[in-house]
């Protein structure tokens, strides 16, 4: 049973461009939660997803950031017209339950603006 | 709205002897807590978690930790440290399953042979 894909593991764009981060949930997981973690500060909450709905954004900025979870595919964030402070890493969780319950994480995809 | 305070950026412990993490919380309701450790360019694992029940919560690798209600708090233990533990680790708290898990800062252990 494969875990939580997030891809690429690895991303650099230039200022200005868009990123589009991925991420597969363990099988039969139906919510997702994105986190991004900074040196010193730990993992904050961005956005947590169910199947096509957005149920918690609180932690998303309110300009450039957004995400989706269709019904098919994979988990995609989104941040268009990067800035350098957008560089972090950016963790994608699933459960097959809901929030509260234990996470399952990815391995993250570390974005660095240049 | 719940938070988490994980006290020392970075504890170092040597080989063999007792590791105290300490996690206290902030809750307005009965909270799930949970410890999760972070390897090296690797997402988390699960070390533990508190819903309801026992207060004295056995993880894996030879971690517990004890809920306080009291003290609010979650510290996380191990009698001896072992070199493969030596990671980041984060306590997190949610508001009994109705909101997304809020993590501390993190604490990072080295182990010293």
């Amino acid at each position: 049973n494969a875990g939580v894909m997030q891809n690429p593991r690895h991303l650099v764009r230039r200022r200005g461009q868009e990123a589009r981060l991925r991420c597969s949930p363990m099988k039969g997981h139906s919510h997702v939660y994105w986190y991004r973690q900074l040196p010193e500060e730990g993992l904050k909450f961005m956005v947590y997803l169910q199947k096509e709905n957005i149920i918690d954004e609180s932690g998303m900025p309110k300009e450039r950031f957004s995400a989706e979870f269709p019904k098919e595919g994979p988990s995609i964030l989104r941040i268009q017209q990067v800035v350098r402070g957008d560089s972090a890493a950016y963790f994608c969780a699933s459960s097959p339950l809901g929030a509260g319950e234990k996470l399952f994480f990815g391995s993250g995809t570390q974005l660095s603006v240049l | 709205a719940q938070s988490v305070t994980q006290l020392g950026s970075h504890v170092s412990v040597s080989e063999g002897a007792l590791v105290l993490l300490r996690c206290n919380y902030s809750s307005s309701v009965p909270p799930y807590l949970f410890w999760y450790v972070q390897y090296p360019n690797q997402g988390l694992q699960l070390l533990l978690k508190y819903t309801t029940g026992a207060t004295l919560v056995k993880g894996i690798n030879g971690f517990e930790a004890e809920f306080k209600k009291s003290e609010t708090s979650f510290h996380l233990t191990k009698p001896s440290a072992h070199m493969s533990d030596a990671a980041e680790y984060f306590c997190a708290v949610s508001d009994s399953g109705n909101t997304p898990l809020v993590f501390g800062k993190g604490t990072r252990l080295s182990v010293i042979a």
